[in-house]
């Protein structure tokens, strides 16, 4: 399958810190990146659909000033967490939208383990 | 709006055996997807297994299995001969054929495979 890989895989930052996030698609072009988010033991929750050269598309309720999303690439998108507090501490997932319109999956990065203090 | 319903949090299953995850949806599109994607504690989510709505045939991944019944809008997971590697959380999805290509995801299911 496709190879999606993000980075960091953890960071620790300090409350009001900024904190960005890549996910590249490393053998493929994604014009559709997807950032998500997820508690432990629950299910994944899509924060917003990053389309290449236009802005992001965030779901109702997640802060679109304070996750800044960047889709500059084909094969890059990155998630700013602006001003990280402790209840922004997470596992933040992408994914890459890939394949022919009959054929489309995702792909999912390693994700990212934020811990803010 | 599209809903996935995985009604099984937990489940166990002996190393060699059989065992089938449950997933239903509630859709008024014609056209979709529908995944299977594993979580093993890594937390890399990975793509087990996925089906065209248009299509009949249930979608098979060497012991992976699907049981696709439209009407009826299920879409349950075989999983024969279990591994100790299939320890995992098990997450359905459902992606309608869009331009946005976003995925709804079911609550989960957490399989244990014992020795």
């Amino acid at each position: 399958g496709a190879v999606v890989s993000q980075h960091p895989s953890r960071v620790i930052c300090k409350s009001g810190t900024s904190v960005k996030i890549e996910c590249r698609s490393l053998d493929f072009q994604a014009t559709t990146m997807f950032w998500y988010r997820q508690f432990p033991k629950k299910s994944l929750m899509l924060m917003a659909t990053s389309n290449e050269g236009s802005k992001a598309t965030y779901e109702q309720g997640v802060e679109k000033d304070k996750f800044l999303i960047n889709h500059a690439s084909l094969t890059l998108s990155t998630l700013t967490v602006t001003s990280a507090h402790p209840e922004d501490s997470s596992f933040y997932i992408c994914s890459a939208r890939t394949g022919t319109k009959r054929q489309e999956t995702q792909y999912f990065g390693p994700g990212t383990r934020l811990l803010v203090l | 709006a599209q809903t996935v319903t995985q009604s099984q949090p937990e489940m166990s299953v002996q190393e060699a055996e059989t065992v089938t995850l449950s997933c239903t949806y509630d859709t008024s599109e014609s056209n979709y997807y529908l995944f299977w994607y594993k979580q093993p504690p890594s937390r890399q989510m990975i793509l087990v297994i996925r089906q065209e709505a248009y299509k009949q045939q249930n979608a098979t991944e060497n012991r992976f299995s699907v049981n696709f019944q439209k009407a009826a809008k299920s879409f349950s997971l075989k999983i024969s001969d279990s591994q100790l590697g299939d320890t995992a959380m098990y997450f359905c999805a459902f992606m309608k054929q869009s331009n946005t290509g976003k995925l709804i995801f079911g609550q989960g299911t957490t399989l244990q495979v014992k020795p």
